[in-house]
């Protein structure tokens, strides 16, 4: 079965250290990978996506992530976490061969960011 | 551009009722997807259309309908409301014809709760 795993439920990061939120999926074919981002009491914004190319992407706010192949990993960076940056941040996928076009969605990570 | 807008935002209904909500997608955005997000189950995809139709379809019980109009607004429609229906409903737009690359632009939610 075709899955996106985040398999840390919450990450705790004092403000101006790196952030590291991972994801990690399993499907056939190539995958389209994408993180997005939820603020309190809001919807989802996207952060970045990875298609083709440079398996570093960069996207808002300044973050960024590293398609791995071999690992089958897309986690999420930041080189300095800042204190408005926590909040729920999800990882989805949609395979390359699914013609049902469907995103697979991780079960999210709350990011801590302590001052 | 106007975002992604979803009315209404809280809903409060009885078990047995049903319910209906509403989503308006970025201007020139064709393609229009409904989630159900709950603290147990997380993201679930119930349904996305495209240019009126119905191009792809989550695991959810006929309960859940939904449609899309030629202006590209659509409506979600939940029948016999069950307590476990008590979720954030999410709408999130695409100009992404063939519903693979683009980005989605979500709502900011609607929030029912049934009781």
């Amino acid at each position: 079965a075709q899955s996106v795993a985040q398999p840390e439920d919450q990450v705790n990061v004092a403000e101006g250290n790196p952030l590291t939120v991972k994801c990690t999926y399993s499907v056939s074919g190539n995958p389209y990978l994408f993180w997005y981002v939820q603020y309190p009491n809001r919807g989802l914004q996207f952060l970045l996506k990875y298609i083709t190319g440079d398996n570093l992407v960069k996207g808002s706010y300044g973050f960024e992530a590293e398609f791995n192949k071999s690992q089958t990993s897309f986690h999420l960076k930041k080189p300095s976490a800042l204190v408005s940056d926590s909040a729920l941040y999800f990882c989805a996928v949609r395979p390359w061969a699914d013609s049902n076009y469907q995103l697979i969605w991780g079960a999210g990570t709350k990011l801590i960011i302590k001052p | 551009k106007a975002g992604v807008t979803q009315t209404p935002r809280y809903l409060i209904k009885t078990r047995g009722q049903q319910v209906t909500l509403s989503c308006s997608p970025i201007s020139g955005h064709r393609s229009v997807s409904w989630y159900q997000q709950t603290p147990g189950q997380g993201l679930q995809f119930l349904f996305e259309y495209f240019s009126e139709t119905q191009r792809n379809k989550g695991n959810f019980p006929g309960r859940f309908s939904g449609r899309q109009f030629s202006n590209s607004r659509s409506e979600m429609n939940v029948s016999t409301l069950e307590l476990g229906d008590s979720a954030l409903y999410l709408c999130a737009s695409s100009s992404d014809p063939t519903g693979l690359l683009y980005e989605q632009y979500f709502g900011p939610g609607t929030r029912l709760t049934v009781t």
